[in-house]
């Protein structure tokens, strides 16, 4: 079975300040992939980040990075210069295979404050 | 290029009620998958359908039932309405072709409340 805890409910920053966000995932298996969401109040789930079990490298795509590491079934991601519009609820999930299942975390709740 | 659509956006039903939920998949995708997210939860897996046949199943009860059409589009039904059945119902597309890791694309859910 497959789980993702975020064990972050809600977290609060100034506009400009850079903000972590955490995600620990369990599977047995060797092949999985693992996403994060972003969900504004609108409700509908927009993809921003995408990586396989294969591929630890860590990378940057604009204001957005993401630090994947298996030794510690880690996938935490990071913005940088938070801004107003940043605020969402963000989900972390994970699935083993094409088209499979998702597996979602309970979610963290971002503020950012003006 | 019309990315995942749903219908109808709100809904209100009575306990005992039936329900069907309308979804059209991104153009080129060709699996539809359905979740169900109460309030203040993640999105939880319901089923997914491929070529017109559920696919995969997750932990609902048989009061949540399916289907698939030939145009890739799905429905969600739900039989005997409880309370607790009140969520945001989203739909998600896919290929079943292509990369692996195939994203799935979201639509805006159904916002259900069961009175």
């Amino acid at each position: 079975a497959q789980k993702v805890t975020q064990a972050q409910t809600e977290i609060s920053v100034v506009e400009k300040e850079d903000v972590t966000l955490d995600c620990v995932y369990e599977t047995r298996d060797t092949t999985y992939y693992l996403f994060w969401y972003k969900q504004p109040p609108s409700g509908e789930l927009v993809f921003l980040i995408r990586r396989n079990s294969f591929d630890e490298q860590n990378e940057i795509s604009g204001r957005y990075s993401w630090n994947f590491q298996k030794s510690t079934s880690s996938f935490n991601f990071t913005i940088t210069a938070s801004q107003v519009v940043d605020s969402a609820v963000y989900f972390c999930a994970l699935n083993t295979g094409a088209n499979s299942k998702l597996t979602f975390g309970k979610g963290i709740t971002l503020s950012v404050r003006p | 290029d019309a990315g995942v659509t749903q219908s109808p956006t709100h809904l209100i039903k009575t306990r005992g009620q039936q329900v069907t939920l309308r979804c059209s998949p991104k153009s080129g995708h060709d699996t539809v998958s359905w979740y169900q997210q109460a309030l203040g939860q993640g999105p939880q897996f319901i089923f997914q359908y491929y070529e017109e046949e559920e696919r995969q199943r997750g932990n609902f009860p048989d009061r949540f039932s399916g289907h698939q059409f030939p145009n890739y589009s799905s429905e969600l039904n739900v039989n005997a309405l409880l309370l607790g059945d009140s969520a945001l119902y989203l739909c998600a597309s896919s290929s079943a072709q292509g990369l692996a890791y195939n994203e799935q694309f979201f639509g805006p859910g159904t916002r259900l409340t069961v009175l």
